[in-house]
């Protein structure tokens, strides 16, 4: 149980189009879920936490605008990449908390995301 | 930020106890400590958690010192797949927010 699935794994587009990321909780459902990004050799920074139903709250320093976040149901979560430079090229990985579940996240596999 | 000091890398031979050491000295009395590991370029895999009592499950035990400043996970017989980044996170507050630190690289090696 507690399986958290994440699509595309990768993905290459080129700069300036925007790109969606879901994140998916399979066999549970999950009140919150949590975006973090991960540049190479670093560790993962919280981008944003994301609730079901209401507007995500974002960490300091990061763009709502640019990273759109949408929490439309008790199992999807999707993030959207607008307007992407090179310099977004990440890894984005997310996370989710189980509605009934004790204290644990359980995270997503990741996604590549190489923008040309 | 972080609120944990690790250190960078550790190894460890196969088939021995790996011990990797966590250092929270400003952890609150709620604040849990969470270990998580990821495998290169895949997400973290949730390993255990504690508040103040010892944790043991079927991946590894949580060592938590009575004045919760730092703990210790144990891996009692690491194997070649253990090798990973290991992390140890202070929850924050009363929030689900997990800030991580920069983790223990772990080699284990034959």
């Amino acid at each position: 149980g507690a399986v958290v699935s994440q699509h595309p794994s990768w993905v290459i587009c080129k700069s300036g189009t925007s790109v969606k990321i879901e994140c998916r909780s399979l066999d549970f459902q999950a009140t919150t879920m949590f975006w973090y990004r991960q540049f190479p050799k670093q560790s993962l920074m919280l981008m944003a936490t994301s609730n079901e139903g209401s507007k995500a709250t974002y960490e300091q320093g990061v763009e709502k605008d640019k990273f759109l976040i949408n929490h439309a149901s008790l199992t999807l979560s999707t993030l959207t990449v607008t307007s992407a430079h090179p310099e977004d090229s990440s890894f984005y990985i997310c996370s989710a908390r189980a509605r009934t579940s004790g204290k644990e996240q359980f995270f997503g596999p990741g996604t590549r995301l190489t923008v040309l | 930020d972080a609120k944990t000091t690790q250190p960078t890398s550790m190894d460890c031979a196969e088939g021995r106890a790996a011990n990797l050491p966590c250092n929270h000295s400003t952890i609150s009395g709620n604040e849990y400590v969470y270990w998580y590991r990821q495998i290169h370029s895949q997400g973290p895999q949730y390993i255990i958690h504690g508040l103040k009592n010892n944790e043991t499950n079927e991946m590894a035990s949580l060592i938590i010192t009575e004045d919760r400043k730092s703990s210790t996970l144990i891996l009692p017989h690491a194997t070649l797949r253990d090798t990973a980044v290991y992390y140890c996170i202070v929850r924050v507050g009363n929030t689900d927010k997990l800030i991580f630190g920069t983790g223990t690289r772990l080699q284990v090696f034959p």
